[in-house]
């Protein structure tokens, strides 16, 4: 079955580039039928998504934060990444990684519900 | 964005009683064309990551007890355990998938009363 770990420094300095990767094991990112997301929930509260990738198209990141964020995917390595940039306090966080749903819409590219989730790692922004 | 909004925010219930969540969506998440209804729920235990319980609004995850139910259509859903147990106590979560961005509701704490 395909599990997912995350990994990444747990400490970012205020201003910097916060920098995660998903190591993606059991099955290819490859695969046509996923799309593979980052999400993240502050300490004590709900969860906000990020953005997605797949291997064959364009990524696509939550408005609220596309200025700040690139995710990349390396195929070669199964895995992919999260950089989210001039991170403040209100970026500390639990990061998760999860495989999203390829779902029929009449807007292309929605990600449907995450199955399997990683841990998850604490991303702490502090001086 | 579609707002979901979740009731309560926090419940306790008996061993062996019944437990109901609601979802409230802003807009509807029933896509006419296969008439399905863009929404999940998750179940949150302290320390561990969301685990998908339904989807589709109704349709169970593999390996999950069928204590648990999901019902509802349009922007208002529920998910129903039918006879809590001990390891039932967690945070869950709805999802909507209709649009993007995936929206998740705040959050429902249950607890053992």
């Amino acid at each position: 079955q395909v599990q997912l770990e995350e990994s990444g420094p747990g400490l970012v300095k205020p201003s910097q580039t916060l920098s995660l990767t998903c190591a993606v094991s059991g099955g290819s990112i490859s695969s046509g039928s996923y799309y593979w997301s980052w999400l993240r929930q502050p300490a004590g509260k709900g969860l906000e998504w990020i953005g997605r990738i797949h291997a064959r198209t364009s990524p696509i990141y939550n408005p609220s934060l596309e200025s700040r964020v690139t995710i990349s995917i390396d195929t070669s390595k199964n895995q992919f990444s999260l950089e989210l940039s001039s991170v403040t306090a209100a970026d500390t966080a639990v990061y998760y990684c999860a495989r999203g749903r390829i779902v029929p819409t009449a807007m292309s590219g929605v990600v449907g519900w995450f199955d399997p989730w990683g841990q998850g790692t604490l991303v702490t922004v502090s001086s | 964005d579609i707002v979901m909004t979740q009731s309560p925010d926090s419940l306790a219930v008996s061993l062996g009683e019944r437990a109901t969540i609601n979802c409230k969506s802003r807009q509807s998440v029933l896509y006419n064309s296969n008439s399905k209804n863009y929404l999940a729920w998750y179940q949150q235990k302290p320390g561990q990551p969301p685990k998908v319980l339904i989807y589709w609004a109704s349709t169970r995850e593999s390996g999950v007890p069928d204590r648990f139910s999901g019902s509802g259509s349009g922007t208002d859903f529920t998910l129903t355990i039918s006879s809590l147990q001990a390891e039932d106590v967690a945070v869950y979560y709805c999802q909507q998938y209709f649009t993007t961005p995936p929206t998740f509701g705040q959050g429902t704490k249950l607890d053992i009363k």
